[in-house]
C-alpha cells in the first residue's frame, strides 16, 4: 500500500465553524507533513512531524492546530479560519529522513465562507 | 535555506526530449536536488533525485554539473499526458524534513 489518504475531498465552512481534515497512511512512515497550495502557487510547507512529535512549525497561525494522534494519521483542526485561508490542504508522509522520497495524498479542497 | 528559479513556462510537442533547468546558486554541501510532478488538483508525485554529477530512472535523468548551482531536469520522448507543473526543491540533508518548493515549471506538450 503505497497511498496516502485524506478526508474529505472537498470542505466548506464558515468562519466561526470548527472543522478538520484527516490523512492516513499505512507504508510504516515516520514523517508526515502538511502543506497548503492557493491556486497557482507551489505548495507551502506548514507543519512536519517526525515520530509523532512536531518537529516543524512554519509560523502557522493558531487557527490551524495540527495532531497526530500515532504514527499513522495526521490531522489539522481548524477554527476561526478566515475566506484567504481557501486553499488545497496537502498532506504527504515520508519514510524518516531528510531526503526521504515524500509521497503526497490527493489533497482537501477547503473553502471558507 | 536555497532558494531556487525555474522558468515559468515551456512548451514541447509529443516524442520531443524536454530539458527543464533549475538554478540554486546558494546551494549548501548537505542539500539534495529533488524534483516533483503535479496534475491539477492532485498532489505533487516524486520524480528523481540527486546529490551530483547524474541520476537517471526509468521516467527522467537529472543532470547536476559540479558546482551544483544548478540542475537539469531531462525528459525523453515527452507525450500529452506529461503535461504537467514541475517543482524543484533543493532540501538540507541535516535540516530535518525542511523542504522547500519552487514556484515550478509548467510544461505544455502539444500533438
Amino acid at each position: 500500500d503505497t497511498e496516502v489518504t485524506q478526508t474529505p475531498k472537498h470542505l466548506v465552512m464558515g468562519m466561526t465553524n470548527k472543522k478538520s481534515l484527516k490523512c492516513e497512511q499505512h507504508m510504516g512512515h515516520r514523517a508526515m507533513y502538511w502543506y497548503k497550495q492557493k491556486a497557482k502557487k507551489p505548495p507551502e510547507l506548514m507543519f512536519v512531524y517526525s515520530y509523532e512529535k512536531l518537529s516543524i512549525n512554519e509560523s502557522v497561525p493558531s487557527r490551524f492546530s495540527p495532531e497526530c494522534p500515532n504514527s499513522s494519521l495526521l490531522n489539522l483542526h481548524l477554527h476561526a479560519l478566515q475566506p484567504e485561508d481557501s486553499a488545497l490542504y496537502l498532506c504527504a508522509s515520508s519514510p524518516s529522513g531528510s531526503t526521504d522520497t515524500q509521497y503526497f495524498g490527493p489533497g482537501t479542497r477547503l473553502t471558507v465562507l | 535555506l536555497a532558494k531556487t528559479t525555474q522558468p515559468i513556462s515551456m512548451d514541447s510537442y509529443e516524442g520531443q526530449e524536454v530539458n527543464i533547468t533549475c538554478s540554486h546558486n546558494n546551494i549548501a554541501t548537505n542539500d539534495y536536488i529533488t524534483w516533483y510532478q503535479q496534475f491539477p488538483s492532485q498532489g505533487p508525485r516524486f520524480i528523481i533525485q540527486g546529490y551530483k554529477t547524474k541520476v537517471t530512472n526509468e521516467v527522467a535523468s537529472l543532470f547536476i554539473p559540479a558546482d551544483r548551482k544548478s540542475s537539469t531536469l531531462s525528459l525523453p520522448r515527452v507525450s500529452l499526458s506529461d503535461t504537467a507543473v514541475y517543482y524543484c526543491l533543493v532540501g538540507d540533508l541535516y535540516n530535518f524534513n525542511k523542504f522547500y518548493f519552487g514556484s515550478g515549471t509548467k510544461l505544455n506538450v502539444k500533438p
